[in-house]
């Protein structure tokens, strides 16, 4: 049973351009959401997160944006730069509970 | 920021080997570690929970005989794959956090395990 889920294996984006990707999760408990960003051969680092009480948060360039009656989020990055290129996970937990369940992925690739 | 450390990098070995993993934080104390498996192209998925100084939580469908996860200290947690086969071949990762933080995971930069 995949409680969170991301169902576009890959996105191309123009470099200057807008990223989105997406993220659905099943499991209502779920009360906080993060975005990491990995690079191969390398372990996830945390890029931003999010939690239930908010429909949005920002940082820069990455913003979260989650539609708990959907159960939904997406992580928009503007402009979109070459070194985003990468796989990024979202991931949901129980705040406190400290336990990650991960989407399976989005490769994000942008093209100069 | 926070760092952590994982080791070796990459593992290839013979089938029935015994290989040990090493994660270790290395700013912070560590109350609980995380290990995680990942296939290619799927997700990461939780293997264990460690917390410092007690037996590791593990998640369903993983044996605890075939994984062994000791956390000694604060800053370091070790998993040991036993008797290792061709399908344990994969890449495993360990994260670290401090109970009660709202601080994210932090995690380290995996361990990509090769069984021939």
């Amino acid at each position: 049973d995949q409680q969170v889920k991301q169902n576009s294996p890959s996105l191309s984006v123009q470099e200057g351009r807008i990223s989105i990707l997406n993220c659905d999760y099943t499991n209502s408990m779920f009360d906080y959401f993060l975005w990491y960003k990995k690079y191969p051969a390398e372990g996830p680092t945390f890029l931003i997160s999010i939690s239930s009480i908010k429909d949005k948060n920002e940082d820069g360039r990455f913003t979260v944006f989650l539609n708990k009656s959907a159960k939904h989020l997406s992580l928009h990055i503007v402009p979109s730069q070459p070194g985003d290129s990468a796989v990024y996970f979202c991931a949901a937990s129980v705040r406190g509970a400290q336990k990650l369940v991960f989407g399976q992925g989005t490769r994000l690739t942008i093209n100069p | 920021g926070a760092v952590v450390s994982q080791h070796p990098s990459r593992v290839i070995c013979k089938s029935g080997t015994s290989v040990k993993i090493e994660c270790r934080s290395l700013d912070f104390q560590a109350t609980t570690m995380f290990w995680y498996r990942q296939f290619p192209k799927q997700s990461l998925m939780l293997m264990a929970t460690s917390n410092e100084g007690s037996k590791a939580t593990y998640e369903q469908g993983v044996e605890k005989d075939k994984f062994l996860i000791n956390h000694a200290s604060l800053t370091l947690s070790t998993l040991t794959v036993t008797s290792a086969h061709p399908e344990d071949s994969s890449f495993y990762i360990c994260s670290a956090a401090y109970v009660n933080s709202n601080q994210p995971q932090h995690f380290g930069d995996g361990t990509r395990l090769s069984i021939l």
